[in-house]
């Protein structure tokens, strides 16, 4: 069964509208999640790491105003995209591992955003 | 800088045998994944490799070179439902841990 719950798994909404995804981990801790942008037919894009009980780390070129980061217990982290607008729209996704090198990461479902 | 690649596209016939390559350029390596994702879906684990070597599961299998930085997915007996895309990743401890994944190859099986 899934070990990373990832919801919504879509959402359409209008220009301006925040957004906020919950990642959850099922049956192990995460002191750290990640948060992946993907476009069709790409790749994953890693826009940050978040960390529980920390400020999240932003890759290069990713908006920290625009795409907040919660990860408030060992088991959640959340993004919300703020005041979204069309070109936001994209394919989410979140991961996370047990705290060790050699575990693979665990992915949530994805979301799929759309903005109008 | 870190740099993954792997082809864009493959095709192979139902039953065959399929080799999908992959070269990176890493540093702080810890190790490499592959992952197997289907359109609209996210990425499943399918291996992973720290040593040098051929790590056989099934119908799977990956082989590592670290001082080549090269390692390759081979699947055999395909069949349609390995139609997907096949993502190369490493692992990576630059000032924390984070995985670095490639474009991905996306491999067409036809009857």
């Amino acid at each position: 069964g899934a070990v990373v719950s990832q919801h919504p798994s879509r959402v359409i909404c209008k220009s301006g509208t925040s957004v906020k995804i919950e990642c959850r981990s099922l049956d192990f801790q995460a002191t750290t999640m990640f948060w992946y942008r993907q476009f069709p037919k790409k790749s994953l894009m890693l826009m940050a790491t978040s960390n529980e009980g920390s400020k999240a780390t932003y890759e290069q070129g990713v908006e920290k105003d625009k795409f907040l980061i919660n990860h408030a217990s060992l088991t959640l982290s959340t993004l919300t995209v703020t005041s979204a607008h069309p070109e936001d729209s994209s394919f989410y996704i979140c991961s996370a591992s047990r705290d060790r090198q050699d575990q693979p990461q665990h992915f949530g479902d994805g979301t799929r955003l759309s903005i109008l | 800088g870190q740099n993954i690649d792997q082809p864009t596209e493959m095709t192979a016939t139902e039953g065959a045998i399929v080799q999908i390559n992959c070269t990176y350029q890493t540093s702080g390596f810890n190790g490499l994944f592959w992952y197997q994702q289907h359109a609209g879906e996210a990425p499943t684990f399918l291996s992973y490799n720290v040593l040098d070597g051929l790590e056989e599961k099934g119908r799977f299998s990956s082989f590592l070179s670290r001082s080549k930085g090269y390692s390759y997915l081979l699947l055999k007996e395909l069949q349609m439902k390995d139609s997907a895309s096949y993502l190369c990743a490493v692992s990576t401890n630059t000032g924390g841990f984070k995985t670095i994944f490639g474009a991905g190859t996306r491999l067409f099986v036809k009857a």
